[in-house]
């Protein structure tokens, strides 16, 4: 079993949608969690990064971590056919020692007009 | 250049052969990360370096894999003998400091095709 299990998708949407994007994991240790969005043929960018439990609110995104569960959740409100990429999640059991990042496989997101 | 920058973007090789790929990371930046993307594993961690430390190197699959950093800047990533489950996405990363809250940087990468 994965350190980090995320639905691989396809996802399709229609423009406007509430998308709700997650990811399981089975390491209690790990403290900080990040979603990445990967346009295709491109590198990973950073979209949001939380410490610890806790909702966090940026623009149309909003990330979402429930340790107790071990359950992260990315929401992407309006969404746009500029949102179409693939969302990756990644989390890392911080310890001042480095950016060691596990990932998730990724989701496929489609946004359609 | 303003970003993280990788090259060649493209290497089509036989298997067998050695590669060198290559990763300018942003100037300034300490820490340095190198990445494999498979289709449909995500990513994987290969190595990192920070600074002059040693490297973290538990990610390296296999002894054929080696990676250096000169001067603190620009690394090589070392592929021997390759063998077709090369074939992937290599993804470098840098960061100004391994601290709390610090984004890393992503490079487009280099699609490793073995042959």
């Amino acid at each position: 079993q994965k350190e980090v299990e995320q639905d691989p998708g396809p996802l399709s949407v229609p423009e406007g949608a509430i998308v709700s994007l997650n990811c399981t994991y089975s390491n209690s240790a790990f403290q900080y969690f990040m979603w990445y969005r990967q346009y295709s043929r491109k590198g990973p960018e950073l979209l949001m990064y939380t410490y610890s439990s806790g909702n966090k609110e940026d623009g149309r995104f909003t990330a979402q971590v429930d340790k107790s569960s071990k359950y992260i959740s990315l929401f992407i409100r309006d969404s746009q056919p500029s949102d179409s990429a693939t969302y990756l999640c990644a989390m890392s059991p911080f310890t001042g020692g480095g950016n060691k990042l596990t990932f998730g496989t990724g989701t496929q997101l489609k946004v359609e007009l | 250049g303003a970003g993280v920058s990788q090259s060649p973007s493209n290497k089509v090789t036989e298997k067998g052969k050695d590669v060198e790929l290559r990763c300018d990371p942003i100037s300034g930046h300490t820490a340095l990360y190198w990445y494999r993307q498979s289709l449909g594993q995500g990513l994987e961690f290969l190595i990192y370096f920070q600074g002059n430390s040693a490297p973290d190197k538990s990610g390296l699959p296999s002894d054929r894999f080696s990676a250096e950093r000169t001067g603190g800047s620009v690394s090589t990533l070392t592929i021997q003998r390759t063998q077709q489950e090369d074939s992937a996405v290599y993804l470098c990363a840098s960061s100004p400091t391994t601290g709390m809250n610090t984004e890393a940087f992503f490079g487009q990468g280099t699609r490793l095709t073995v042959v």
